[in-house]
């Protein structure tokens, strides 16, 4: 059984505070996906990693993938409340579009 | 565009009834893909359907089924509810092959009592 285990499970921070969140694992993903869930809604993809070390920006949010295709990070500067949400990370390890989902990680900015 | 429609968005069953629930994908997309998401397990993959036939098929008894229509809309079924399948189902819909974007519906909140 593949697993991605994400960490931390909860963060709770402040505005204007920067964060990180793992993902993690002892198989080899041949990309990987982060996705934010808010409540009541299905996830929306924020980013596909495809290469070992890529590294990704999207405005406040910038992502690594690891070298051995196993790990990836986001990382959010200067969090704002509409940051909040359910962020998961997913990897595809084979053909289709079956994708393997991580524990994923609560994140509350508030004011 | 018109995004993924689920139907119904909630469904109240009793223990041993069976239900089945609904999923148009985005025009054009033909993989569809069913999760399951509990607080406990998280997001798990249920099956992925592709021009009709079933590609991927997740750990599940089964007791969990599905199917797509020639038109790309696809249903799943449970059958002999137990409590434990209380769960959000979510649907995905995407074009096929690796590493493409997975458009999600809002899911069925489905509660088995």
């Amino acid at each position: 059984t593949q697993l991605l285990e994400q960490s931390p499970q909860f963060l709770s921070i402040q505005e204007g505070e920067n964060l990180t969140v793992y993902c993690n694992s002892s198989s080899v993903f041949s990309s990987l996906q982060w996705y934010r869930q808010e409540p009541g809604e299905g996830p929306v993809l924020l980013v596909t990693v495809v290469t070992g070390g890529e590294v990704k920006k999207l405005k406040r949010l910038t992502f690594q993938f690891g070298d051995a295709r196993k790990d990836s990070s986001l990382h959010i500067t200067a969090a704002q409340p509409g940051d909040t949400g359910l962020y998961l990370c997913a990897g595809f390890t084979g053909g289709g579009n079956k994708l393997t989902f991580g524990t994923g990680t609560q994140l509350k900015v508030e004011l | 565009k018109a995004g993924v429609t689920q139907t119904p968005r909630y469904l109240i069953k009793t223990r041993g009834q069976q239900v089945t629930l609904s999923c148009s994908p985005i025009s054009g997309h033909r993989s569809v893909s069913w999760y399951q998401q509990t607080p406990g397990q998280g997001l798990q993959f249920l099956f992925e359907y592709f021009s009709e036939t079933q590609r991927n098929k997740g750990n599940f008894p089964g007791r969990f089924s599905g199917r797509q229509f020639s038109n790309s809309r696809s249903e799943m079924n449970v059958s002999t509810l137990e409590l434990g399948d209380s769960a959000l189902y979510l649907c995905a819909s995407s074009t096929w092959g690796g590493a493409t974007e997975a458009f999600f519906g809002q899911g069925t909140r489905l509660t088995v009592v």
